[in-house]
């Protein structure tokens, strides 16, 4: 079965440090999400982008973090300068199309901020 | 039960009975909602979706009920395994914005052998 793949899975970076989160989503797929669960709270929505350009974004993804697909299977969320609290796991997802359909998530990167 | 925060509620039950986890949602203007089961150092895998415009579906094994005059969903699984011990969520969806998923708090299955 086709799944959404991560990596990598866990990431230690510094404090003011730019990191890059990778993700695959699953190859038919046309809507994709990143997603945030700090340790112990609630997966949180933090952006949504189809036809190269973000569709919404929440209160969380503010100027320090950006998306990208630089190709035609690779969707990227880049923090610019990292601070403790962005430590969480991230969780990229995607869906094939509008309607109502599941969105399918990938194991995670865990990123850990020193 | 549903719960915002760091407590995660816990259901404990015994291997074969069922078992039955609620949730609360907020938005009225939800039309589609899902139930993901989250295990340890994974993401959330989907178990069962249900639409607006129907207030119960059967999967294998589980049911989800969903009453929309009280904002409430339940999830049913029906013979518990020690297999389905995890965390739970339910998840609305808002397709006026961007179709993001609005996740509860979770709530923890252990499942006794």
């Amino acid at each position: 079965e086709p799944e959404v793949t991560q990596t990598p899975s866990h990431q230690v970076t510094q404090m003011g440090q730019e990191v890059i989160l990778r993700c695959v989503p699953i190859s038919n797929h046309l809507y994709f999400y990143w997603y945030r669960q700090i340790l112990g709270q609630k997966v949180e929505f933090l952006v949504s982008f189809y036809n190269n350009e973000i569709s919404e974004k929440s209160e969380i993804f503010d100027d320090q973090f950006s998306v990208e697909r630089p190709d035609g299977s690779n969707f990227t969320l880049k923090i610019r300068s990292t601070k403790l609290e962005d430590s969480a796991m991230y969780f990229c997802a995607s869906k094939e199309n509008q309607g109502n359909q599941p969105q399918h998530f990938g194991d995670g990167t865990r990123l850990s901020i020193l | 039960g549903e719960s915002v925060g760091l407590h995660l509620p816990t259901l404990s039950v015994q291997e074969g009975d069922n078992s039955i986890i609620n949730c609360a949602y907020s938005n009225s203007a939800s039309d589609y909602f899902i139930w993901y089961k989250q295990e340890s150092g994974k993401g959330p895998q989907f178990i069962i979706d249900i639409r607006s415009n129907m207030d119960k579906r059967q999967g294998q094994r589980v049911t989800v009920l969903l009453n929309k005059t009280v904002k409430h969903l339940s999830l049913q699984i029906a013979a518990t395994q020690p297999g389905d011990s995890a965390v739970y969520f339910c998840a609305e969806n808002d397709i006026n914005a961007g179709n993001m998923l609005t996740f509860g708090g979770g709530t923890r299955l252990m499942v006794k052998p």
